[in-house]
């Protein structure tokens, strides 16, 4: 049991190039998020989803896009990545309780 | 805003000793979570206390509520290195916010020498 994982752990990527970050969990929850935490802002929600197939924008949706074809993933697209992108990406998941389990998180650099 | 929001925003201690971090909010709430971030590290859920409780243990945690204030203290006793991390509160909504969303605040990061 895994739980909550994420793809790759780290990544830079230059401005306007794509990338897309992978959140697995084997818990088989319903519900998933992405989060992005930066220094002195706390985490912000950016994407979540509550069910297969299914999504809905967070607190600072712009710049990303997100998929949940299967219910044990939930992709993080960057069309164009931008410097503001720079952050560590966190992917959580829960189902019917409140808690949320996270993944150890995607630290992306944009030059 | 259901945002928690961590009271002090950093707190060295000795091991051994206690450490307390507060947490204030501005709605009613469902429950109130605490969760610890190590260094590079995802967060990990600690301990959830509910609105119709006043006080819960885990371990060496201590977590007390009290909605008339809004406001919750996660307590650490007999602190140890391994406890240096930012620990975040997040009070979740009745409704379950939108599905379920946290909010968190900037933290408590919390170093403990050896």
């Amino acid at each position: 049991n895994a739980g909550v994982t994420q793809t790759p752990k780290f990544r830079v990527l230059k401005t306007g190039q794509s990338m897309t970050l992978l959140c697995a969990q084997d818990m088989n929850h319903e519900y998933m998020y992405w989060y992005r935490q930066d220094p002195g802002m706390g985490l912000r929600l950016i994407h979540y989803s509550v069910g297969e197939g299914t999504t809905a924008k967070g607190e600072v949706p712009d710049g990303y896009n997100v998929s949940r074809l299967k219910k044990q993933n939930f992709l993080l697209g960057l069309e164009s990545a931008a410097p503001s992108q720079t952050s560590v990406y966190f992917c959580a998941s829960r189902q019917d309780a409140d808690t949320q389990y996270f993944g150890p998180g995607t630290r992306l650099t944009v030059l | 805003s259901q945002q928690g929001e961590e009271d002090p925003q950093a707190l060295s201690i000795q091991e051994g000793e206690n450490a307390t971090m507060n947490c204030s909010y501005k709605t009613s709430i469902n429950n109130l979570q605490w969760y610890r971030q190590n260094s590079g590290r995802g967060l990990v859920h600690l301990i959830l206390i509910r609105s119709n409780e006043r006080e819960k243990h885990s371990g060496r945690l201590r977590v007390t509520l009290d909605t008339s204030k809004k406001s919750s203290s996660l307590l650490i006793t007999a602190s140890r290195a391994a406890d240096t991390a930012s620990y975040f509160c997040a009070p979740v909504i009745p409704g379950g916010t939108s599905y379920g969303k946290l909010t968190f605040g900037q933290g408590t990061i919390l170093t403990v020498h050896p």
